[in-house]
């Protein structure tokens, strides 16, 4: 098993442009997530999704679209990208994604904005 | 609103030596606290997860405590690797079905030869 995998590991955007964060997990996981991590911010949850078609925000969603077409992938769109964007954004899944299970993270693709 | 502190913020320890981390939580109604190792670079992985009912619980040179009464947990290291060195990050889950956990902002640690 692969796990959460996540592309790419790095990756420069200037204001304005658009792009899309991958991930994909091979676990059968029905919760996926994405965060965000900021330097003495902690990790800060962007959207979710419970299972295939269903998304929902989290803390931190503004400039941020999520779509789950299959259970395996669940991408990251950032429309109009701004340099307050600039992080190290990591995916996550679990099974059921309640408590009690465990999150599996990618190792993450750090983002600057120019 | 539900928030959840770790302390220190930063520790440097020799190889070897034992060390503390803390965790304080007010997330309510309490489900369940895990503390996450997150190697530099990487994503966190689970250490170990600790419910109402568990005192304590080990995992290796990994304990973990909890006091449901004053929500506090604690993670002692004992005998430090330098492959301790990382930050360890608490996360708390709240019961009745959340999908968010609760961070903390985690503590970083150094092990030094």
């Amino acid at each position: 098993n692969a796990g959460v995998t996540q592309t790419p590991k790095f990756q420069v955007l200037k204001t304005g442009q658009s792009m899309t964060l991958q991930c994909a997990q091979d676990m059968n996981h029905e919760y996926m997530s994405w965060y965000r991590q900021d330097p003495g911010m902690g990790l800060r949850l962007i959207h979710y999704s419970v299972g295939a078609g269903i998304t929902d925000q989290g803390e931190v969603p503004n400039g941020y679209n999520v779509s789950r077409s299959t259970t395996e992938d669940f991408p990251l769109r950032l429309l109009s990208a701004a340099p307050s964007q600039t992080s190290v954004y990591f995916c996550a899944s679990s099974y059921g994604g309640r408590e009690g299970s465990p999150l599996h993270f990618g190792n993450g693709t750090r983002l600057t904005v120019t | 609103k539900n928030q959840v502190e770790q302390s220190p913020q930063s520790l440097i320890i020799l190889e070897g030596k034992n060390c503390t981390l803390q965790c304080n939580y007010t997330v309510s109604p309490f489900s369940n606290l895990r503390w996450y190792k997150q190697d530099t670079g990487r994503g966190p992985v689970s250490l170990t997860i600790m419910t109402f009912s568990e005192n304590t619980k080990s995992n290796g040179r990994y304990t973990a405590t909890l006091d449901a009464d004053t929500k506090q947990s604690s993670l002692h290291i004992t005998a430090s690797q330098l492959s301790d060195s990382a930050s360890y990050i608490c996360v708390v889950s709240a019961a009745g079905g959340s999908y968010i956990p609760t961070f903390g902002r985690g503590t970083s640690l150094i092990v030094h030869p």
